[in-house]
């Protein structure tokens, strides 16, 4: 089955710039989507069908995806943006990444 | 507003029966694909299943960690969004989130509920 791999964590200082990535085989040929979780709360989706944003995200989320990678890059990073993130596609079946929890130092 | 929530967690003994809902509000239900999405305690989200719409037959697909036990059923007439869990396994605690589908394939999930917890325990 597919699998998709992404760091367990990233850390940051805040107003610098964040990637988190995704890989998996051949995954440039996939759509991919990303949501970010806060404690105790349900995911939002930030980027979707590898970068575009829905409305009411910043747009300092962006989202990129070639090769065996993507990537979630989150430019001038605030507090806020602490979250864990989830990588996602379709393979038979919905596939999601295990997560990267940013830190934002 | 755009609303999804859950109800209908709670505690169940291994081998046990849940039926879990989502009443949805604020659009046109009929028109989507809905999906099942858990979380374990402290990890991470695990597709379980979705329904498409009536456009696509209703048809349903599943993880297979939970086919054969799970049903995934709609009402368009009520907006709402079942989950049939039978046979249960403590390995299927979790959060359990209905989220809406963007009505593709390999879409994404654009709205989620607030999550309902299934605690399967002895």
């Amino acid at each position: 089955s597919y699998v998709l791999t992404q760091p367990p964590s990233v850390s940051v200082a805040p107003g610098k710039t964040a990637r988190i990535t995704c890989g998996g085989n051949n995954i440039g040929s996939k759509s991919v989507h990303w949501y970010q979780q806060k404690p105790g709360q349900a995911p939002v989706l930030v980027i979707y069908y590898d970068s575009d944003r829905p409305s009411g995200i910043p747009e300092r989320f962006s989202g990129s995806n070639s090769g065996n990678t993507a990537t979630l890059t989150i430019s001038r990073v605030e507090a806020g943006d602490e979250a864990d993130y989830y990588c996602q596609v379709w393979d038979s079946s919905s596939i999601f990444g295990g997560g990267t929890k940013l830190t934002v130092l | 507003e755009v609303q999804l929530v859950e109800s209908g967690g709670g505690l169940v003994q291994p081998g046990g029966s849940l039926r879990l809902s989502c009443a949805a509000s604020g659009f046109t239900f009929s028109d989507h694909y809905m999906d099942w999405v858990r979380q374990a305690p402290g990890k991470g989200l695990e597709w379980v299943g979705r329904t498409r719409n009536k456009a696509n037959s209703y048809t349903t697909e599943y993880a297979a960690s939970v086919k054969g036990r799970f049903t995934i059923s709609r009402d368009d007439s009520k907006n709402s969004l079942y989950l049939q869990m039978n046979s249960l396994k403590t390995e299927d605690t979790a959060v359990y989130y209905c989220a809406r589908g963007t009505n593709g394939e390999d879409d994404a999930f654009d709205i989620w509920g607030q999550g309902t917890m299934v605690t399967v325990s002895s």
